[in-house]
């Protein structure tokens, strides 16, 4: 079965902090692809990165970076020198691309439970 | 307007009440999506429609009944609620129902079922 597990709940650091989230995915697909979305107090979640199995390397984008390591199944995402504007949920997701071969559901995102980052100035 | 749009962002309803959510998204997607987040609970896929028909139905109750008419437009239609039923309901679209496209949602309805 597919489950995506963020185990921090609350992580709460002063700006300039570095801070990692932990996602730890659960899947028996071989093809499948993992996202982070940003969830501000506005509501809206906001896509921040795609990841597909297949593709370990891992990717920067300014503060932010992601550390994708198939063999503890983990897609770990790290903001480095934080903001207050990074304060936020962020949830971790995964979407099974073998279910399309089996006519199973299609765009179906698994996601963990988000973990809050409140950064203070 | 640009992106997905929702309306309202707030609803309070009573459990016999009739109401529905509207969805708007102006990106040209073919596939939106129906979510429900609860406090404390994991965001729940509700509904998936592509091409204005509906392919995944995740076991919601039927006091929830969703209507695409169009690509661009999906409605959740709400009757005899339950306040467990009080949530944010977020809408969602991509540019197919490919597990690999990213979703683009809404900013949500926070709904008060009394």
């Amino acid at each position: 079965a597919q489950k995506v597990t963020q185990a921090q709940t609350e992580i709460s650091v002063v700006e300039k902090e570095d801070v990692t989230l932990d996602c730890v995915y659960e899947t028996r697909d071989t093809t499948y692809y993992l996202f982070w979305y940003k969830q501000p107090p506005s509501g809206e979640l906001v896509f921040l990165i795609r990841r597909n199995s297949f593709d370990e390397q891992n990717e920067i984008s300014g503060r932010y970076s992601w550390n994708f390591q198939k063999s503890t199944s983990s897609f770990n995402f790290t903001i480095t020198a934080s903001q207050v504007v990074d304060s936020a949920v962020y949830f971790c997701a995964l979407s099974e691309a073998g279910l399309e071969n089996y006519g199973g559901s299609q765009g179906n995102l698994i996601f963990g439970k988000g973990t809050k980052l409140s950064v203070k100035p | 307007e640009t992106g997905v749009t929702q309306t309202p962002r707030h609803l309070v309803m009573g459990m016999t009440n009739k109401k529905s959510l509207k969805c708007e998204q102006h990106l040209g997607h073919n596939a939106m999506y129906w979510y429900k987040q609860s406090a404390k609970k994991p965001l729940e896929l509700m509904f998936v429609y592509s091409l204005e028909e509906r392919v995944e139905n995740n076991s919601v109750p039927s006091r929830f009944s969703p209507e695409c008419p169009n690509s661009s437009h999906l409605f959740l239609h709400l009757h005899t609620l339950q306040p467990e039923d009080s949530a944010l309901y977020l809408c969602a679209s991509s540019p197919s129902d490919r597990s690999d496209n990213e979703q683009f949602f809404g900013p949500g309805t926070r709904l008060t079922v009394l």
